[in-house]
């Protein structure tokens, strides 16, 4: 079956460092991954699209990469600020109605 | 201001009990969508609605139900026969979605809990 998996374990990282969480695939071939932004008790926010023949993306202090041959995508935030900390979900659909599958999320935490 | 709205913000269920979250979109989006989030998972979807009168079931669809009976609305009904309806229940919209991909606009999420 067709997998989005993100790394379950918060990030803990200190303010001005660059936060790097990490997306995989299986058994399917996404024709794009999207990134969403999560805070607590609220709904996702979207932050980036990346096409697979796109190898990078960028908006602002954020960047997005794709490797299709690793079947992964990395998300990094550079210059981390507090008011990053969030939970950072990636997602996916190969199909035309729009579903997306989500993957759990990675919950970052930015210390001063 | 456009966007997509969710009520009521917190809401408590008996057992047995039906209840309906209201999801409402100004965006003039064509599809909708209900997820389902749990403590530790990612996004479940329930059901989806590409157009008005039509919607398909999701991934997690048994003991749900939906209409869509206007562009703007798309409520939920959370029945009796779903066992275990306590989450976060998130609704979400796009314009035409394609293979291009569009990015889905969320409503702030309902929480549902069972008593």
């Amino acid at each position: 079956s067709q997998k989005i998996e993100q790394n379950s374990e918060a990030l803990n990282i200190q303010e001005g460092k660059t936060a790097t969480l990490t997306c995989n695939y299986t058994n399917y071939s996404p024709a794009y991954l999207q990134w969403y932004r999560q805070d607590p008790g609220r709904g996702p926010v979207f932050l980036l699209l990346i096409r697979e023949n796109e190898k990078e993306k960028r908006k602002e202090r954020l960047k997005v990469t794709f490797d299709t041959t690793l079947k992964q995508s990395l998300f990094h935030i550079t210059a981390s600020q507090p008011a990053d900390s969030a939970t950072y979900l990636c997602a996916s659909s190969t199909d035309s109605w729009g579903k997306l599958q989500f993957g759990a999320g990675t919950q970052v935490v930015v210390t001063p | 201001d456009g966007g997509i709205t969710q009520s009521p913000k917190y809401l408590f269920r008996k057992e047995g009990q039906n209840v309906t979250l209201s999801c409402e979109q100004n965006l003039n989006h064509d599809a909708m969508y209900w997820y389902r989030q749990d403590p530790g998972q990612g996004l479940r979807l329930i059901y989806y609605s590409q157009i008005v009168n039509d919607f398909q079931k999701g991934d997690i669809a048994e003991g749900y139900s939906v209409s869509r009976e206007k562009k703007e609305s798309f409520p939920l009904t959370v029945t009796s026969a779903q066992k275990n309806p306590t989450a976060f229940y998130l609704c979400a919209s796009t314009e035409q979605p394609g293979l291009a991909g569009r990015e889905q606009f969320f409503g702030p999420g309902t929480r549902l809990t069972v008593l």
